[in-house]
């Protein structure tokens, strides 16, 4: 099975800074129809999680601009510039790339 | 708008039975693959089971294949989730997904005697 690991497991910021969060892969997300299927989610507490971005580097529908998606292969970083209050959560990263898919452990994004 | 509702959690007995269902509203349900993650409680995220748009293909995570089934009835825009044998593990939310990011607000499986 594909690991994904997530790196910092938590991460403490004060509003306005920015945050960057890792995920390494343990083989290539790349699929063969070229595509990379890596997306990362945000959980609040009590919520369902919430689609952030998709195939790398692709914001959803309605999510600020402020996050940003960047990677290739097995590397994949997703940053929060300018962290506001509701982007406090834990994040995922999760692949569809391989069966099974997976998700990474999560990072929790919290305020100092 | 895309909505995702699932039903029919609940506690259950170690080796028993249940079914969840997923009722889809808001989009073509017969063009989308769907699946079925869950969270344990205080855990993270675990992918469990992935059903193609036409229910032609299914994949399943080890710990569940031979006794989860997937399906899915495009006539009534409904997914479902086969649960046998269920074991103290098995206890978490279950969430509905779609294909493009859309989840369903879950449904609480309790497995203890």
């Amino acid at each position: 099975d594909v690991v994904l690991t997530q790196t910092p497991v938590s991460l403490s910021v004060t509003l306005g800074d920015q945050a960057s969060i890792s995920c390494r892969s343990s083989q290539s997300l790349e699929y063969s129809d070229g595509y990379t299927y890596l997306e990362w989610y945000l959980q609040k507490p009590g919520q369902s999680p919430q689609l952030l971005i998709y195939e790398v580097s692709n914001r959803f529908s309605g999510v600020p601009d402020r996050f940003i998606g960047s990677g290739s292969g097995t590397d994949f970083t997703l940053k929060i510039s300018r962290v506001e209050p509701e982007d406090l959560g834990v994040y995922y990263c999760f692949q569809a790339t391989h069966d099974p898919h997976t998700f990474g452990a999560g990072t929790k994004l919290e305020l100092k | 708008e895309v909505q995702l509702v699932e039903s029919g959690g609940g506690l259950v007995q170690p080796g028993r039975s249940m079914k969840l269902s997923c009722a889809a509203s808001g989009f073509t349900f017969s063009n989308y693959g769907m699946a079925w993650v869950r969270q344990a409680p205080t855990k993270g995220l675990e992918w469990v089971a992935t059903i193609s748009y036409d229910g032609s293909s299914t994949y399943y995570r080890d710990s569940v294949k031979g006794r989860f089934t997937i399906s899915r009835d495009n006539a009534k825009s409904t997914l479902y989730l086969q649960m046998n044998s269920l074991r103290s593990e098995d206890t978490a939310t279950y969430y509905c997904t779609r294909e493009g990011g859309y989840w369903g607000q879950g449904v609480m499986v309790t497995v203890s005697s």
